[in-house]
């Protein structure tokens, strides 16, 4: 059976620390894992996605994230925290076009002053 | 850059109501789907739809939801007697075959069921 986990309902880092929100997948296919924000009363907009090729692929707002297949976590990383980075942030996972996302229980990021 | 909308923003029914939950994707997009969000949990799936059918649903999706695209450009979800459970925000979202696996969600309708 297809599962995310993130690891940490609750994230605080300082302004301008390195920002790890922690993803892991359960999944006998290959996997397409996608990161989402959602900000306040607001909808989810996509962060980055992996689907093929190079495995360290790069979003909007300077986040990054790295597909490891061995270790089966896509976490999600930034090298400084913006104070408008504090959201909610869910990991996705699907396996075709057109199936649904799983998705995990989201992690809600704060960023401290 | 083309959006995802939903309409109304905020649904409040009274229990054992019908409501109709709308949506529009993005035009050129193919496949589309309905997710829900109960207040302080993950986001659920409940159904796909695809060439005009039902392509894959949820143990969530029972007898009381349809969906329907009744024209070219709108995409419904309905609730035919509604639940004080059935609180929560829905989200409607597309995806294009040809442009990769990523969805595009809608901002959401938030339904209070009292």
């Amino acid at each position: 059976a297809q599962s995310v986990t993130q690891l940490g309902s609750h994230v605080s880092v300082s302004e301008g620390a390195l920002v790890l929100l922690r993803c892991n997948y359960s999944s006998s296919v290959p996997p397409y894992l996608f990161w989402y924000v959602q900000y306040p009363n607001q909808g989810l907009q996509l962060l980055l996605k992996y689907t093929t090729g190079a495995t360290l692929v790069k979003g909007i707002n300077g986040f990054e994230a790295e597909f490891k297949k061995s270790e089966t976590s896509f976490h999600l990383t930034k090298p400084s925290a913006h104070m408008s980075d504090a959201a909610e942030y869910f990991c996705a996972v699907t396996f075709n076009t057109g199936n649904q996302f799983y998705f995990g229980t989201g992690t809600s990021l704060t960023v401290i002053p | 850059e083309p959006e995802v909308t939903q309409t109304p923003s905020h649904q409040v029914t009274q229990m054992g109501q019908e409501v109709i939950l709308r949506c529009v994707p993005i035009s050129n997009h193919l496949y589309f789907y309905w997710y829900r969000q109960i207040l302080g949990q993950k986001v659920e799936f409940l159904v796909s739809f695809y060439n005009n059918e039902i392509s894959e649903k949820s143990e969530i999706f029972d007898d009381q939801f349809s969906v329907e695209r009744p024209d070219g450009s709108n995409f419904t979800l309905k609730i035919r007697s509604t639940k004080l459970e059935d609180s929560a925000m829905y989200f409607c979202a597309s995806s294009d075959p040809q442009g990769g696996y990523e969805q595009y969600f809608g901002p959401g309708t938030r339904l209070t069921v009292t």
